[in-house]
């Protein structure tokens, strides 16, 4: 079964910091890899994914994500934060299959302070 | 024009009732879940169906029992509510076999039982 950590609880940075959000999964198998973002009190959005090709993939609102196979990891990287980017950020994962439901990381909260 | 939508956002109850959440999700999908947010922010994967027949099914208690009338609904309905079935329940839709399309979230339905 697939499993998903996301190392950072909570980060807190100033409007125009670099963001890098960690997400390493656990899977034997080919997988699809997602970004959700969730902002106060509404549901949960899709950042950007990643199934095959291009390891770097570009997502809405400047956001960025790197799928590394050998460190199973598929970070998450903005060059500037602003303080609408102040939202709860879910790595998630699934067999390349479809077959199998998203499984989500724990998430982790940003808060951007101007 | 709403993708999927959930209905009560809201629901607060007292302890023993039984009480249904809707889900309806007009995007075609063929598969449609429900997921259980906990108070941590924690996403986790209860039930899921696929144009109609339950293909996922966690250790969710029997007291939660989901109903799929077609493939556009999906209910979830409570029975015996306890303190801590508080939680938001999402519903998300998806095709089943296409795992990089991603899931298309509700807006949620925050339940309070008191």
């Amino acid at each position: 079964a697939q499993s998903v950590s996301q190392h950072n609880h909570h980060v807190i940075l100033s409007e125009a910091a670099s963001l890098e959000l960690g997400c390493n999964y656990s899977y034997g198998g080919t997988v699809n890899l997602f970004w959700y973002v969730q902002y106060p009190g509404q549901h949960l959005q899709l950042l950007l994914k990643y199934f095959s090709g291009d390891p770097l993939v570009k997502g809405i609102k400047g956001f960025e994500a790197e799928f590394i196979k050998s460190k199973f990891s598929f970070n998450l990287r903005k060059p500037s934060v602003q303080w609408s980017d102040t939202a709860e950020y879910f790595c998630a994962v699934n067999a390349n299959s479809g077959n199998t439901p998203l499984v989500f990381g724990k998430g982790t909260r940003l808060s951007v302070i101007a | 024009d709403t993708a999927v939508s959930q209905t009560p956002k809201y629901l607060v109850t007292q302890m023993g009732n039984d009480k249904s959440i809707k889900c309806e999700q007009n995007l075609g999908h063929d598969t449609m879940y429900w997921y259980k947010q906990d108070s941590k922010k924690f996403l986790k994967i209860m039930f899921s169906y696929n144009n109609k027949e339950l293909i996922i099914n966690e250790t969710v208690p029997n007291r939660f029992s989901p109903k799929s009338p077609d493939k556009a609904h999906l209910n979830l309905h409570i029975n015996s509510l306890e303190l801590g079935d508080s939680a938001v329940y999402f519903c998300a839709s998806s095709y089943l076999g296409q795992g990089n399309y991603g899931y298309t979230f509700g807006s949620g339905t925050r339940l309070t039982v008191v």
